[in-house]
Formats: C-alpha cells, structure tokens, sequence
C-alpha cells in the first residue's frame, strides 16, 4: 500500500528533551511538509522540503528542526527550544510543490 | 500576507444540503483547497479549485469565483458521517515557491 506514515501516534516529552517525530512517504512525492495543529487554529507550516537534502522554513519553525537525507523521509526535532510543544503534528507530502499535499495519521505531542 | 475565513460552527439535518463559505485575500492566488478532517485524525482531500466555476464529486461541490476571493463547499444528502471539520486552504505564489495556508475550519454536525 502506498501511504504517509508517522510515529509514534502519542509522543511524551520530559522538560529540557529533545524529541523527534517521524514521517515516512512511498508515495514518490518529492516535496514534504510539517504542520502544526492547535485546537482552534488553522494548520501552521513548520517546515517544508521541495528535494533532497534541501528545507526551508515555515511560518512558526523556531524551537523546531528537520534533516532531508532521503526523499522517503522528513523527521521532524522538537527541541527544548520550543516552549508550547504541545500541539497534534501533521507531516503531508506532495508530488511537486505545487500539488495536492496529502496528509499522514498525525503525532500527538504531550508535555510532561 | 494572507486572510482567510469561514464558518466556526455550523448544524444541519441528515439528508439537507449545507453550503460552507470560505473567503480568502491573497497576493499570487493558484488554487484553492477544501479538505475534511474527523476529531483526531489527518484533513483527508476533497476538491481543488484554480478556475472560477463549480466543480463536482459525487455530493460535493465546490465552487469559486476568484474576483470576489469567495469559495464554498456543498454538501448534498448529507449523512451522519459527514460531521467532522471542514477546512479551505489557499494556496499563493511567493518568492520562495508555492505555500498553502488553512483557515482555522467549520465544524459541522449532522443532527437526525
């Protein structure tokens, strides 16, 4: 099955941890985004990636960081840099960037 | 900078028709997006619209007129599963490539 995926589902993180969310796509696409979701906010773009070993900032990428090493994968690092990490994390994907960016199940982040 | 807006909430009865507007303002406008979203999960993708004029899938519609910046969303035989949040997404043109922004979504409840 060709699809987005993310791990984990629930993510715990201690004060002062870095922590690192993972998004794998089989989907072939070449571009590769991560949102933030708050309740009662819209999608925030975090961090984006149109190729391989090159990213761009979002909207709201302080305390966050991303590597590109592979165009299957796009982790994302919440640091202790991020003061308000608790939040729904959604990576999507999209065959060019100038396409239909289609989502994976999400990561839940909760501060401890 | 973009501005988009719709609906917080909205209730109607299984088997209507319900219509959810989104109007936007943006520089360098290519698209428009209608996703949906149920609790806890990833926004699953439902029309695009570049052009202005109605387009149609099934019991949605969506339709845009890009002078007035407007958009809507039309649900017909509306079924219970169809309560979830529905989000428009616009997406521009920038010096760094194309960008999608979301409004902040209407949740819609079907009611019997």
């Amino acid at each position: 099955d060709g699809g987005i995926t993310q791990s984990p589902k629930y993510l715990f993180r201690k004060e002062g941890q870095n922590v690192t969310l993972s998004c794998e796509q089989n989907l072939n696409h070449d571009a590769m985004y991560w949102y933030r979701q708050d309740p009662g906010q819209g999608l925030r773009l975090i961090y984006y990636s149109q190729i391989v070993n090159d990213f761009q900032k979002g909207d709201i990428a302080e305390g966050y960081s991303v590597s590109r090493e592979k165009k299957e994968s796009f982790p994302l690092t919440v640091t202790s840099a991020q003061k308000n990490p608790t939040a729904f994390y959604l990576c999507a994907s999209s065959k060019q960037g100038q396409e239909t960016q289609y989502f994976g199940p999400g990561t839940r982040l909760l501060v401890l | 900078g973009q501005n988009i807006d719709q609906p917080t909430e909205m209730t109607a009865t299984e088997g209507a028709i319900v219509q959810i507007n989104c109007t936007y303002q943006t520089s360098g406008f290519n698209g428009l997006f209608w996703y949906q979203q149920h609790a806890g999960e990833a926004p699953t993708f439902l029309s695009y619209n570049v052009l202005d004029g109605l387009e149609e899938k099934g019991r949605f519609s969506s339709f845009l007129s890009r002078s007035k910046g407007y958009s809507y969303l039309l649900l017909k035989e509306l079924q219970m599963k169809d309560s979830a949040s529905y989000l428009c997404a616009v997406r521009a043109f920038t010096g760094g490539g194309n960008k999608l922004t979301f409004g902040t979504g209407t949740q819609l409840k079907v009611e019997l």
